[in-house]
Formats: structure tokens, sequence, C-alpha cells
């Protein structure tokens, strides 16, 4: 009930094309579902998050998209980069669950 | 300049020896946490504070301490009883208030022992 399945583990996109993360989760009081951008030896950054009232948030080339009846949620990277190359990380949180469960990650490489 | 600072950047030590790792953060916020991340395996959370002089265990606390004596500060100790302390440590804080969940990290410890 209180995992986030994150899929794929690994993706190669090249230069220009779309990279698209998947997440699913199970407990349905969840209410927060942020994206984290990490590279190597930092910190993850916060990068986009949205609520279960809007079923897209769009902040540049970066787009969240929310199915509440599956319990998905999906990160968009458009036009991805090589800067982009990176691990993501998605998480959610909400009801009694007050604080973030992550998902396992994606090591995304865009290739030139 | 507001944010998270962890020291040191990376920290050797031998078996049986504990080890207590920085955390400061001059962001104001009330809540602060501490994660582990080991490759493939995602973040997984140690402890994590509310409030001065009080914490809660996460999901893998065992062989772990903290405390949490001013706002600021939130220092983790790995101790002896950690059975795989070799990882990289990350500590987070949030406000309480508003987005919540909202939580920023500092830029990591990378522990060693061997």
């Amino acid at each position: 009930q209180q995992q986030v399945k994150q899929s794929p583990q690994s993706l190669i996109v090249q230069k220009g094309g779309i990279s698209i993360i998947n997440c699913a989760y199970e407990n349905t009081a969840f209410d927060y579902f942020p994206w984290y951008q990490q590279f190597p030896g930092k910190g993850p950054a916060l990068l986009i998050a949205i609520r279960p009232d809007v079923s897209e948030k769009k902040e540049g080339r970066f787009t969240i998209s929310f199915n509440k009846s599956a319990k998905q949620f999906s990160l968009h990277i458009m036009d991805s980069q090589p800067g982009d190359s990176a691990t993501y990380f998605c998480a959610a949180s909400g009801g009694s669950q007050g604080n973030l469960i992550f998902g396992k990650g994606t090591k995304l490489s865009v290739k030139p | 300049d507001g944010g998270i600072t962890q020291s040191p950047k990376y920290l050797f030590r031998k078996e049986g020896q504990n080890v207590t790792l920085s955390c400061e953060q001059n962001l104001n916020h009330d809540a602060m946490y501490w994660y582990r991340q080991d490759p493939g395996q995602g973040l997984r959370l140690i402890y994590y504070s509310q409030i001065v002089n009080d914490f809660q265990k996460g999901d893998i606390a065992e062989g772990y301490s903290v405390s949490r004596e001013k706002k600021e500060s939130f220092p983790l100790t790995v101790t002896s009883a950690q059975k795989n302390p070799t990882a990289f440590y990350l500590c987070a804080s949030s406000r309480l208030d508003g987005p919540t969940y909202e939580q920023y990290f500092g830029p990591g410890t990378r522990l060693t022992v061997t």
C-alpha cells in the first residue's frame, strides 16, 4: 500500500526526443506527487509536482500527467537534451503518510 | 544564501567506529530528514524530526541515531551496529505548513566504511 513503483529503471533517448517515466501507487490517500532530478554525486532537486485536482502540469519542457483512476502518474521531458541526463525519482505522500515515499529511480541518458 | 549544508562530502571510517554526519539548514524549516541512498534502491528514510528535541524512526533506523537540539541542525550518527554503513547519505528539510511535503535536499555525504 505504501509503495511507489517506478519504471523503467533506465532509459536512453536521442537528443530532441521525448523521455517518459512512469510511476504507480496504491494508497488512494496520497495527494502530493513530486518528481526529483539528481545528478551524480549531488542531492536530488525538486523538478515539478502535482496534486490530484489536476490531470496535467507543465513547466517548460517538463510535464506531469496524472491519472487518478489508474493511480498512475508520469513525467514527460520534451525535446530531451544531453543536460537532462540524470536520475529521476517520483514520490508520493498524503493521508496518514506524511513523509515522502520514493520510487527507485530512473537513470536517463540523452544521446547527442 | 539559503540552503542545506552537509559535511563532509566524503567520509572514510574503519569498521567498528561510530561516525557523525552533519546537516545544517538556514531555511527556517521545522522538519528535517535523513535518507540513505544505495544504487538501484531509491531513497530510504532513516529518521525524521518535526520539532526540536523530538524525532521519529523511519523505515531503516536500526544502527543509526540522531539528535535535534537546535532547529537548524540534525546530525546523524552511524553506529558500529549498522551492518552495512557504506552509502550516500542525504539530509532534507521541509516546512510543516503550506506545501507540507516539499522537501529540499542537501548535497549529500558519501560514507565509506572498510
